[in-house]
């Protein structure tokens, strides 16, 4: 089954202690992106990546890193999370055609809560 | 810079009725268009894309969505609106050319028995 997977799905930390959250695809698609989901802010972009080794920012990247290592895998890094990022985190994966992305396929998303 | 703005947060239409949600965006080229739908604890789901060609462009469960240049708008449609079909919709653009995509804040469409 195509699929964008994430873990963990549901995480609590505090302030200043560094999580990964995973994302991984199985369709091959070259673009690769994250997103934050916040009530009465929609989805905003915070990183993209065009290919391996590839990333770029996007809309509200700062207090993220990201890496592209391999094309499957699409790690969101929060080295010191603080309470304003606490959200819903989405990663999504499109194949590029014409050198742009299209439709974008979801994964089921991750919630963050910083205290 | 590019921009989405979905003007109405809520949206409530009878079941059978035709429904409407509205979406403008601002690029400063050619846009691209999606439309996705996001059900209760799920990702968001892709429904339709405008690139080029024929304004009206049909998606997934029946809707469809008419790009207006003059207008700068991409609204969704749908003639008959089912139960099935509440849920949090999103309008995202993309400016020809770039990487990036921008959505609007979503609309939450309830549909009532």
């Amino acid at each position: 089954e195509a699929q964008v997977t994430q873990n963990p799905r549901y995480l609590i930390t505090v302030t200043g202690k560094k999580l990964t959250v995973t994302c991984s695809q199985n369709m091959n698609h070259e673009y690769m992106s994250w997103y934050r989901q916040d009530p009465g802010l929609g989805l905003r972009q915070i990183y993209y990546s065009m290919n391996v080794e590839v990333t770029d920012k996007g809309d509200v990247p700062e207090g993220y890193k990201v890496s592209r290592k391999e094309k499957r895998n699409f790690p969101l890094i929060l080295e010191s999370p603080s309470p304003n990022q606490t959200s819903l985190y989405f990663c999504a994966s499109s194949k590029l055609t014409g050198g742009g992305p299209y439709e974008q396929y979801f994964g089921p998303g991750t919630r963050l809560t910083v205290t | 810079a590019q921009s989405v703005a979905q003007p109405e947060d809520q949206v409530n239409v009878a079941e059978g009725n035709p429904l409407t949600v509205k979406c403008t965006y601002s690029v400063s080229g050619n846009p691209y268009l999606f439309w996705y739908v996001q059900y209760p604890n799920r990702g968001l789901q892709f429904l339709l894309k405008y690139i080029t060609g024929d304004n009206l462009v049909k998606g997934s469960y029946g809707f469809e969505a008419e790009f207006n240049k003059s207008q700068t708008s991409f609204h969704l449609k749908k003639p008959s609106a089912l139960v099935s079909d509440s849920a949090l919709y999103f309008c995202a653009v993309r400016e020809a050319g770039a990487n990036n995509l921008f959505f609007g804040t979503g609309t939450r469409l309830t549909v009532i028995p």
